[in-house]
């Protein structure tokens, strides 16, 4: 039972454009909520987390939003560069186990 | 600088063959954890171990074993590998104040 789920495998943009990449748990244990990118041939790098008890935390072009009675977080990111290209992971933690999503391939198009 | 190495980065080997691959992060951190890269399943975490001599089953523990003797050394043993374990496996660490994981830079191990 997959417990973190990330929909869309993949999301094209424009440069330039917002990208909203979106994540949805089941398990109302999580407590704290991260997003980790990854580019090829590297290990995961952590991006943007999030509190349970907070809906939104901002850090520079990339914003994450936390609804918790949907059950849903999304990552935006604007404006989008090429250089954001990469594989986006969505990972909620309890109990210090991070359980991961299977990740969404975002293209920037110059 | 705050690193986690994993060595090799690269193996190719042979069903049956034992094999380790080690994990060693210079952070001081009492978290580490072994994690698995396949096509369209995501990470999914193998072991975990939370202090010196404290492991326990991550999600995906079967035919992986873990040994935490020292705090900046967790590594990954596999006795007899099979083809299904043909991955990239990324080694990590987290303090507890914190939720980050710091990630190596992955071993992609090939079991023919």
């Amino acid at each position: 039972d997959q417990q973190v789920k990330q929909n869309s495998p993949s999301l094209s943009v424009q440069e330039g454009r917002i990208s909203i990449l979106n994540c949805d748990y089941t398990n109302s244990m999580f407590d704290y909520f991260l997003w980790y990118k990854k580019y090829p041939a590297e290990g995961p790098t952590f991006l943007i987390s999030i509190s349970s008890i907070k809906d939104k935390n901002e850090d520079g072009r990339f914003t994450v939003f936390l609804n918790k009675s949907a059950k849903h977080l999304s990552l935006h990111i604007v404006p989008s560069q090429p250089g954001d290209s990469a594989v986006y992971f969505c990972a909620a933690d309890s109990n210090y186990k991070l359980t991961f999503g299977k990740g969404t391939l975002l293209t920037v198009n110059p | 600088e705050a690193q986690v190495t994993q060595n090799p980065r690269y193996l190719i080997t042979v069903t049956g063959k034992k094999l380790t691959v080690t994990c060693s992060q210079n952070m001081n951190h009492e978290y580490m954890s072994w994690y698995r890269q396949d096509p369209g399943l995501g990470l999914r975490q193998i072991y975990y171990s939370m202090n010196v001599e404290v492991t326990d089953k991550g999600d995906v523990p079967e035919g992986y074993k873990v040994s935490r003797k020292e705090k900046r050394n967790f590594p990954l043993i596999l006795e007899s590998p099979s083809p299904n374990q043909t991955s990239l496996y990324f080694c990590a660490t987290r303090q507890y104040n914190t939720g980050e994981l710091f990630f190596g830079e992955g071993s992609r191990l090939t079991v023919l």
